[in-house]
């Protein structure tokens, strides 16, 4: 069993739809949990970053963390052409900094 | 402010031949960190440098891998001989802090072995 689940896609949205990614997990010391957007043939960036349980919000970005579910999300409102792109989730322990990472879904939102 | 920069973009290189990859990290950044993609994985972690210091390399495959960081500056990856199962994307990541997750990318790069 991977230690991060993510359905890799692709979602495929129309335009000014909100979206919900979301990621899955089995280690219990994850503490950090942050999301990062990679385009076609470019690094990861980092989106949303997320220490323990709540809610974080930025712009059109929410990002949300159920420690007891063990479960993350992504939402994005309003969304535009150009949010089209693999979004990737990432954890990490308190005293340990390997990022473990999802496999990435592949989003695309329809003009 | 320049990003993450990597060298080369792309390599395609026979099996047993030697590649030595290069990353630039944020100056300032301490912290260097390399990760790998192969096809159809999930992004794994090879190693972690604070300044020239080898904090982690648990994530390193074998010991045909070899990283170094001369003088806490740049970083240098060399495979060799590569495998065939070597091929990915290699990506470098730089940050302040140590302990966040918010790692700066490069834009990869990319190994072909043939």
């Amino acid at each position: 069993q991977k230690e991060v689940e993510q359905d890799p896609g692709p979602l495929s949205v129309p335009e000014g739809a909100i979206v919900s990614l979301n990621c899955t997990y089995s280690n219990s010391a994850f503490q950090y949990f942050m999301w990062y957007r990679q385009y076609s043939r470019k690094g990861p960036e980092l989106l949303m970053y997320t220490y323990s349980s709540g809610n974080k919000e930025d712009g059109r970005f929410t990002a949300q963390v159920d420690k007891s579910s063990k479960y993350i999300s992504l939402f994005i409102r309003d969304s535009q052409p150009s949010d089209s792109a693999t979004y990737l989730c990432a954890m990490m322990e308190d005293s340990n900094y390997q990022l473990i990472w999802g496999a990435g879904t592949k989003l695309i939102i329809k003009p | 402010e320049a990003g993450v920069t990597q060298f080369p973009s792309h390599s395609v290189i026979e099996k047993g031949q030697t590649v030595t990859l290069r990353c630039d990290p944020i100056s300032g950044h301490d912290n260097l960190y390399w990760y790998r993609r192969v096809m159809g994985k999930e992004i794994k972690f090879l190693l972690h440098f604070v300044k020239e210091s080898k904090q982690d390399e648990s994530g390193m495959p074998n010991n045909r891998f070899l990283a170094e960081r001369t003088g806490g500056t740049y970083s240098t990856l060399k495979v060799q001989p590569a495998e065939l199962e070597d091929s990915g994307v290699y990506f470098c990541a730089s940050s302040r802090d140590r302990g966040t997750g918010e790692l700066f990318f490069g834009e990869g790069s990319r190994l072909t072995v043939l």
